[in-house]
């Protein structure tokens, strides 16, 4: 059965970095694209970065630079890092999967974790 | 890249049709048949229901429909049930430089 788990929950001060994962059971991690999505307290979904099956790696404008995907095949698990944390990092962060099998173009997302809430404050 | 516009609230008796809008650019919504849309109740996470603006995952109701017409792609709603309360969010591919970009969001009341 297809799932995600991400890590739980995490109070980071300002200034600091994080690090978050999730591990995927039921399919192989590298036989499609995934990506980080987040979503701030009361806001929106904003989409974050994503990695190819062949673990290229891809960025919002906003986040290039300052967000890392990783993953570690050996584990199947998906990771993202988030250096300088700011107020307005706070969110909920979400990995998902794109639907589209060893590459092909889907372009959407159909399965998502459950999200891990990163909570900044000193 | 700002977000495709979503009105914030739509709502609707049961048994009624609704019609959430998302409005976005030629870069975007209008660019490529990569709309999508994502049901989320609060507190969990987004659940897709259309993809390719107009198909439905396997296991999503025949009363979810998606269309497009330039700009603006559009998710419909029929036979309205208070289980359908909930968040629900456009995303279209952008390309290769923005990637991805989500709506606004529109919160659906069921009245």
């Amino acid at each position: 059965q297809m799932q995600l788990v991400q890590s739980g929950a995490l109070v980071k001060e300002p200034g600091a970095s994080v690090r978050l994962s999730c591990k995927a059971s039921g399919y192989t991690l590298t036989d499609y694209h995934m990506h980080w999505v987040r979503q701030a307290p009361g806001q929106g979904l904003e989409w974050m970065a994503g990695i190819s099956p062949t673990g290229i790696t891809f960025y919002a404008p906003k986040f290039q630079g300052r967000v890392t995907v990783t993953r570690d095949t050996s584990t199947n698990t998906l990771y993202v890092g988030v250096n300088g944390l700011k107020s307005d990092d706070a969110a909920v962060y979400f990995c998902a999967r794109e639907s589209g099998l060893l590459g092909a173009p889907a372009k959407n997302f159909d399965y998502w974790g459950q999200g891990t809430l990163v909570t900044v404050s000193s | 890249q700002s977000a495709p516009t979503q009105p914030a609230s739509v709502s609707g008796s049961p048994g009624q049709s609704i019609t959430i809008s998302c409005t976005g650019t030629s870069s975007d919504v209008g660019a490529y048949k990569y709309v999508s849309w994502y049901q989320q109740y609060p507190g969990k996470a987004p659940k897709l229901m259309i993809f390719d603006v107009t198909n439905r995952p396997s296991g999503v109701s025949y009363r979810f429909s998606g269309s497009k017409s330039g700009n603006t792609a559009s998710l419909t709603i029929s036979g309205l049930q208070a289980e359908d309360e909930a968040d629900y969010y456009c995303c279209a591919y952008a390309g290769r430089t923005i990637h991805y970009v989500f709506g606004s969001g529109t919160k659906v009341t069921v009245l």
